[in-house]
């Protein structure tokens, strides 16, 4: 196993158009997380995803972001009508289950630079 | 509402320079605090997990502890490659069962 992959790494993209991200986690990791991380700030919790089902969502995601598990296996991230203001870092990260706090922490992919002019 | 605050901001030390970074947190209920190094256009990698005021752990040159108030990473005859930018973050009872919430971050630069 390769760790998290992100896909794809750099993403340019003009100001109301629509970027689809892909997250693949660590195959036996059924824990999946979006963060989203601004120049010079720490990574900001967007949801997370036990198997297929979304069981948490920032406020911080707009009805403009919209993320799918499938079949409890890769993940994407969705952001429709883009503003200059989604100009971040999007990491993926999954996780072992079953323990009541998160004993290994979360293993991040490399992540996805989102740049909207 | 959790909170992490992360001191300095940026560190500059002399290869052979320990040094300490501190994270300080107000969480309801910890649950458990974090520490990530995180290299420029990476994701964070984890360091360690602490639990319990008292609490230490330790990998090579880096070493971790914990108060009711506060973490430390003390880092020991750094090297070059240590160089990144250190995250402290927390997960506590509030904002939800999986929301870790992260620092700014430490950005450490050992010179040779």
């Amino acid at each position: 196993d390769t760790g998290v992959s992100q896909d794809p790494r750099h993403k340019i993209t003009k100001r109301g158009q629509n970027v689809t991200f892909r997250c693949d986690p660590i195959s036996e990791h059924n824990r999946l997380y979006w963060y989203r991380q601004t120049l010079g700030q720490g990574p900001e919790f967007l949801t997370y995803f036990q198997n297929e089902a979304q069981l948490e969502k920032s406020r911080l995601l707009s009805d403009r972001f919209s993320a799918e598990r499938p079949k409890g296996s890769f993940s994407t991230l969705e952001i429709q009508r883009t503003e200059q203001g989604d100009s971040a870092m999007y990491l993926c990260a999954s996780s072992l289950v079953g323990s009541y706090v998160v004993n290994y922490g979360y293993t991040f992919g490399s992540g996805t630079r989102l740049t909207v002019v | 509402e959790d909170q992490v605050t992360q001191s300095p901001e940026a560190l500059r030390l002399q290869e052979g320079e320990s040094s300490s970074l501190n994270c300080s947190y107000t969480v309801s209920g910890l649950r458990g605090l974090f520490w990530y190094r995180q290299d420029p256009g990476k994701g964070p990698e984890f360091l360690f997990t602490l639990y319990s005021a008292g609490e230490e752990k330790e990998k090579e040159r880096l070493k971790a502890t914990l108060t009711k108030k506060e973490s430390f990473l003390h880092i020991t005859a750094p090297k070059p490659e240590d160089s990144a930018t250190y995250l402290c973050a927390v997960q506590g009872h509030s904002g939800g069962y999986q929301k870790v919430t992260f620092g700014t971050g430490t950005k450490l630069q050992v010179i040779p």
